[in-house]
């Protein structure tokens, strides 16, 4: 079956420290990736996509994500993250073609950033 | 500029009852979908569409229903709560193309349900 893992459920930094953020999928072609945002009391935001070409992508707010297809993993991270960072990650996965429309979502990765 | 609209934000049912959360979105998206959020969980994809008319199920589709007879709205109904279904529900949607599904997700504010 197909799978998304977030290896960490809940991380904590301080303010300036680098963030790194493990995510692994089980699927067998093509596949179309993102990352979204979900900030304390809101909903899903999108930070970055990755569909094909560079595999290193830049999103908003400062944050970038590594696809590396060998290792099916698309780690998110930020060179020093802020306290406003404070929020829930999640990773998501579909198979790139025709007929698909399923999108999986990892478990989430709650970021706390203390001051 | 609406984009997807949710309703109602808060609802507390008994169980056995039944309901309707709405959505309904002004993008002009092909692609709409329910997902429900429960604590370590993630997001489980409910039911989702590809277009009026047409209605298929997700990862955790039992005990709802769905249906779109328009583009705008695609509303889920639970017939028949269970403290099962205490959850948030978020609706989402997107464009899409015959060639699938490659855009974002565009999602509303949230449903938190409470089934006692």
């Amino acid at each position: 079956a197909q799978s998304v893992s977030q290896h960490n459920h809940h991380v904590i930094l301080s303010e300036a420290a680098s963030l790194e953020l493990g995510c692994n999928y089980s699927y067998g072609g093509t596949v179309n990736l993102f990352w979204y945002v979900q900030y304390p009391g809101q909903h899903l935001q999108l930070l970055l996509k990755y569909f094909s070409g560079d595999p290193l992508v830049k999103g908003i707010k400062g944050f970038e994500a590594e696809f590396i297809k060998s290792k099916f993993s698309f780690n998110l991270r930020k060179p020093s993250v802020q306290w406003s960072d404070t929020a829930e990650y999640f990773c998501a996965v579909i198979l790139s073609g025709a007929g698909s429309y399923q999108l999986t979502f990892g478990k989430g990765t709650k970021l706390s950033v203390i001051p | 500029n609406a984009g997807v609209t949710q309703t109602p934000k808060f609802q507390v049912l008994k169980t056995g009852q039944s309901m309707t959360l709405q959505c309904a979105q002004d993008m002009n998206h092909e692609y709409m979908s329910w997902y429900r959020q429960d604590p370590g969980m993630g997001l489980r994809l409910i039911h989702y569409s590809v277009g009026a008319g047409i209605t298929d199920q997700g990862e955790v589709p039992n005990g709802y229903n769905v249906s779109r007879s328009t583009t705008e709205d695609f509303p889920l109904r639970l017939l028949s709560a269970a403290p099962s279904q205490t959850s948030v529900y978020f609706c989402a949607s997107s464009y899409s193309t015959a060639h699938g599904f490659n855009s974002p997700l565009h999602f509303g504010n949230g449903t938190r349900l409470t089934v006692t």
